[in-house]
C-alpha cells in the first residue's frame, strides 16, 4: 500500500532560518506530488504541486520542492522563514490510475517560527 | 468566488447514534471528496462523488455513506457512531481530473461520546 513519510513531526526556527522538510513516499509508479499547508485556524490550502517536467517545482510565499525519483522524496525548502510561515505542513502524494484526487497525506509536520 | 463551505462546525454524538455531515462547493467545482482527520494524523480519504454517483472509496467500513446532489453540494452521512470515529472531517472540491488541485473546507469537528 501506498504511503507517505513526514520525518519531521514538530520543527522550530527562529526567523531568517532556513527551512527544509522531508517528505518519503512508497510507490513505485508515477505520481503526483503535493505540499499543503494549514496556517492557524484556516483550512488546508495548497501550497505546490509536482506533476511532470523539472523536478524543482517553485509554488506561494517563496516555497519550493524538489522531486528525487531515486530517492522517493519530495522534500519542502524555503532559505528565510517568516513568523507568519508557522503553520502545520502536509506532504500528500496522488497515485496515477487511483481514484481522480485521491490524495494519501503524511502526519503533518507542524512549524513554529520565532519572532 | 465562494469557497468551501462545512456545517455545522462542531458536533457531539453519542455512540450509537448517526450523524450527517453537509458541505457545499466551491462555485463551477463538480467533484466532492471526504476525509477525515484523526488528532495527530494527516487526513485520510474517504470517498469522492462525481455526476452524484461514488467515484472512488478508501479504506471506510459501509457505515459511512454519501451522497451528492445536482447542485453539486454533498453530504457525509455516518451510522452506529464509534468512539474512534472522533475526528475533524474535512470536504474538498475539485474539477474532474487528476491534474485538478483539491480546495478544502474549515472541517466538521466531530466528537463521539
Amino acid at each position: 500500500a501506498q504511503s507517505v513519510s513526514q520525518h519531521n513531526h514538530h520543527v522550530i526556527l527562529s526567523e531568517a532560518a532556513s527551512l527544509e522538510l522531508g517528505c518519503n513516499y512508497s510507490y513505485g509508479g508515477t505520481v503526483n506530488l503535493f505540499w499543503y499547508v494549514q496556517y492557524p485556524g484556516q483550512h488546508l490550502q495548497l501550497l505546490l504541486k509536482y506533476f511532470s517536467g523539472d523536478p524543482l517545482v517553485k509554488g506561494i510565499k517563496g516555497f519550493e520542492a524538489e522531486f528525487i525519483k531515486s530517492k522517493f522524496s519530495f522534500n519542502l525548502r524555503k532559505p528565510s522563514v517568516q513568523w507568519s510561515d508557522t503553520a502545520e505542513y502536509f506532504c500528500a502524494v496522488n497515485s496515477e490510475g487511483g481514484a481522480t484526487n485521491k490524495l494519501i497525506f503524511g502526519t503533518g509536520t507542524l512549524l513554529a517560527v520565532q519572532p | 468566488e465562494t469557497g468551501v463551505t462545512q456545517s455545522p462546525t462542531h458536533l457531539i454524538k453519542t455512540r450509537g447514534q448517526q450523524v450527517t455531515l453537509r458541505c457545499s462547493s466551491q462555485s463551477g467545482h463538480n467533484t466532492v471528496s471526504w476525509y477525515q482527520q484523526a488528532l495527530g494524523q494527516g487526513p485520510q480519504f474517504i470517498f469522492q462523488y462525481y455526476r452524484e454517483e461514488e467515484n472512488g472509496r478508501g479504506n471506510f467500513p459501509p457505515r459511512f455513506s454519501g451522497l451528492q446532489f445536482p447542485n453539486y453540494s454533498s453530504e457525509l452521512n455516518v451510522n452506529a457512531l464509534e468512539l474512534d470515529d472522533s475526528a475533524l472531517y474535512l470536504c474538498a472540491s475539485s474539477l474532474q481530473g487528476d491534474n485538478s488541485p483539491l480546495h478544502f473546507g474549515n472541517g466538521t469537528r466531530l466528537t463521539v461520546t
